[in-house]
């Protein structure tokens, strides 16, 4: 069925330093990729998020990649600064309204 | 900012009882949808709905879950006899189906079944 991994499962940067997490999808018919932040006992907020038609975006400190072929893609966080704290869920779907397949997360901690 | 609310905030509920949680999506959106996340694990698809119907369900979406959109602003999950294994973070989101925005999550209703 459809899956999507994600690593690490936990992330420990100090601040200033560049954090990356990696996620792989299995449905190749998946061309929406939402990356959601989540604070303790909060929402998932969307913070980026790329299509198929597209390699790479880049908002302010934040990049991510795809990588169609090979069914990869990858989130960038540069300068990481303590509020960037959370964990991170990248997903996949189909459009972006259709469901969305959520990784399993990442806790990121940025170390002051 | 338009935002999805959604109520209660906690729910607390003996097994075996139903329990209905609430949404009220962002008003000009026409896709609605369930998800829910276990403390401490991922996010997971429990239903989507558009046009008044059920437009896909998850495994986890049994017969003791319904949806609702009773009239045209709540948007409703029914549990008809919770498990324990119930228990969870709900959050409902909405999506306008078109151009480049993608869903919008509510704040969640916490359901604990004691």
């Amino acid at each position: 069925g459809e899956n999507v991994e994600q690593h690490p499962s936990t992330l420990s940067v100090q601040e200033g330093d560049s954090a990356v997490i990696k996620c792989t999808y299995s449905d190749s018919a998946s061309n929406y990729f939402p990356w959601y932040k989540q604070e303790l006992g909060k929402r998932p907020q969307l913070i980026i998020d790329i299509r198929s038609n597209v390699g790479e975006k880049k908002d302010q400190r934040i990049a991510v990649t795809l990588n169609k072929t090979a069914k990869h893609f990858s989130l960038h966080i540069t300068e990481t600064q303590p509020e960037d704290s959370a964990v991170y869920f990248c997903a996949a779907s189909r459009t972006s309204y259709d469901k969305v397949i959520f990784g399993p997360g990442t806790s990121l901690s940025v170390i002051p | 900012e338009p935002e999805v609310t959604q109520t209660p905030s906690h729910q607390v509920t003996q097994m075996g009882q139903e329990v209905i949680l609430r949404c009220v999506p962002i008003s000009n959106h026409l896709y609605f949808y369930w998800y829910r996340q276990i403390l401490g694990q991922k996010v997971e698809f429990l239903v989507s709905f558009y046009n008044n119907e059920i437009s896909e369900k998850s495994e986890i979406f049994d017969d003791q879950f319904s949806v609702e959109r009773p009239d045209g602003s709540n948007f409703t999950l029914k549990i008809r006899s919770t498990k324990l294994e119930d228990s969870a973070m709900y959050f409902c989101a909405s999506s306008p189906g078109t151009g480049r925005v993608g869903y919008t999550f509510g704040s969640g209703t916490r359901l604990t079944v004691v």
